[in-house]
């Protein structure tokens, strides 16, 4: 079973829509929950840090679960500059845990 | 400029040659990795140094060594390269002490072909 488990798409949604990215992961010792965003052949990003009490940055929304070692990833009124790769991030004091991602584009 | 740089950024090589890659970070981060990225597979953690001299193996250290001399370099090191060390290449450095939290920042990686 991987550490960070994330469904890898895509997902193809009109531009407008709302999108849900959810990931698992296994070590409860975890500690640091991020989302990073990936375009094409290019380094990964950081999106935003995901705390238990939700954190919320313009349109993008980020939840974590603790009891069910669960984060999600809410994108309102996607923009078709969102297509990208999104990779659910989980992490101790010492090294991150990167998921595979899941793809997102978003048309017209 | 950027704050985390890797070179070279496109790399052929053969069969059984030695190569090298670099990373240059300006951010005074004391923590740098090296990761290789495959098609679904993503991100795997090959090395990571805390601080100057300090090296540990990641997840798949195997066939590759690395060097940190000084703080703001860590070079990755292919010793005799085979095919399937054919992936995406990126360094990343974080400092949980200065961050808000443990987030890493990455270098915009190195494609490595071996033939």
């Amino acid at each position: 079973r991987k550490e960070v488990e994330q469904d890898p798409g895509p997902f193809n949604v009109p531009e407008g829509a709302t999108v849900a990215f959810n990931c698992t992961y296994s070590n409860s010792a975890s500690q640091s929950f991020f989302w990073y965003r990936q375009d094409c052949r290019k380094e990964p990003k950081l999106l935003m840090s995901v705390y238990s009490s939700g954190n919320e940055d313009g349109r993008f929304t980020a939840q974590l679960n603790r009891a069910s070692q669960y984060i999600s990833l809410l994108i309102r009124d996607s923009k078709l500059s969102d297509s990208a790769t999104y990779l659910c991030v989980s992490g101790t004091a010492s090294k991150l845990t990167f998921g595979t991602g899941t793809r997102l584009q978003v048309t017209l | 400029d950027a704050d985390v740089t890797q070179t070279p950024r496109n790399r052929i090589t053969k069969t059984g040659k030695r190569i090298m890659l670099e990373c240059s970070q300006t951010k005074g981060h004391d923590r740098m990795y090296w990761y290789r990225q495959d098609p679904g597979l993503g991100l795997r953690l090959i090395y990571y140094s805390f601080d100057v001299k300090d090296i540990n193996k990641g997840e798949i250290s195997d066939g590759y060594s690395v060097s940190r001399q000084a703080q703001a370099k860590f070079s990755l090191s292919l010793e005799s390269a085979i095919p399937n060390q054919t992936a995406l290449y990126f360094c990343a450095t974080s400092d949980p002490d200065r961050g808000k939290d443990n987030e890493q920042f990455f270098g915009p990686g190195t494609r490595l072909t071996v033939l």
